[in-house]
């Protein structure tokens, strides 16, 4: 089954600076990749996704990068913002649908 | 006009109770989920059905039994509860098995004393 990491476990940056979230899958047929943002005591969120056919892809200040090659998958965030302050999760899903998290990132933005 | 809405929000009980979560989503999504997520934060897949199909069980005691009565519904019921059991559990859906982003309800804080 499919196995996905993902470093570090925390993360903090100072308001302004970028952050950066690097995960590793190890299913080679899985072919989608979305990250979630969770606040505390909410519901993970969907922030961005990308699929197998595509080597990146932004939205305003996120973006997210694949290496199908190399099996693994980043999550960029530019300017962070004390908004940007919670827990964020990869996955990947498998040709069962089955969508595995990685184990998540708390980052704090410090202003 | 919750997408998908889960009761109770907070449930604290005895061990050794039976207990249920109910879940439903008005997305018209076929494919919903129950996952667990532990105090480490760590989101786990328990179930998956697809149009009252379960299609992923994945190793969970079979103390935990899911029921889907249509597809916009995915009740979980846990019988003879047990202090490990304590978690937030997440109900989601998705429009098809894969490749789709899943909408996840508010989650259930289960709280076994």
């Amino acid at each position: 089954g499919e196995n996905v990491e993902q470093h570090p476990s925390t993360l903090s940056v100072q308001e302004g600076d970028s952050a950066v979230i690097k995960c590793t899958y190890s299913d080679s047929a899985s072919n989608y990749f979305p990250w979630y943002k969770q606040e505390l005591g909410k519901r993970p969120q969907l922030i961005i996704d990308i699929r197998s056919n595509v080597g990146e892809k932004k939205d305003q200040r996120i973006a997210v990068t694949l290496n199908k090659t190399a099996k693994h998958f980043s999550l960029h965030i530019t300017e962070t913002q004390p908004e940007d302050s919670a827990v964020y999760f990869c996955a990947a899903t498998d040709s069962w649908g089955k969508l595995q998290f990685g184990a998540g990132t708390q980052v704090v933005v410090t202003p | 006009d919750t997408a998908v809405s889960q009761t109770p929000k907070y449930l604290v009980t005895q061990m050794g109770n039976d207990k249920s979560i109910k879940c439903e989503q008005n997305l018209g999504h076929d494919t919903m989920y129950w996952y667990k997520q532990d105090s480490k934060k760590f989101l786990k897949i328990m179930f998956s059905y697809n149009n009252k199909e379960l299609i992923i069980n994945e190793t969970v005691p079979n103390r935990f039994s899911p029921k889907s009565p249509d597809k916009a519904h995915l009740n979980l019921h846990i019988n003879s509860l047990e202090l490990g059991d304590s978690a937030v559990y997440f109900c989601a859906s998705s429009q098809g098995r894969t490749n789709t982003e899943a909408f996840f309800g508010q989650g259930t804080r289960l709280t076994v004393v």
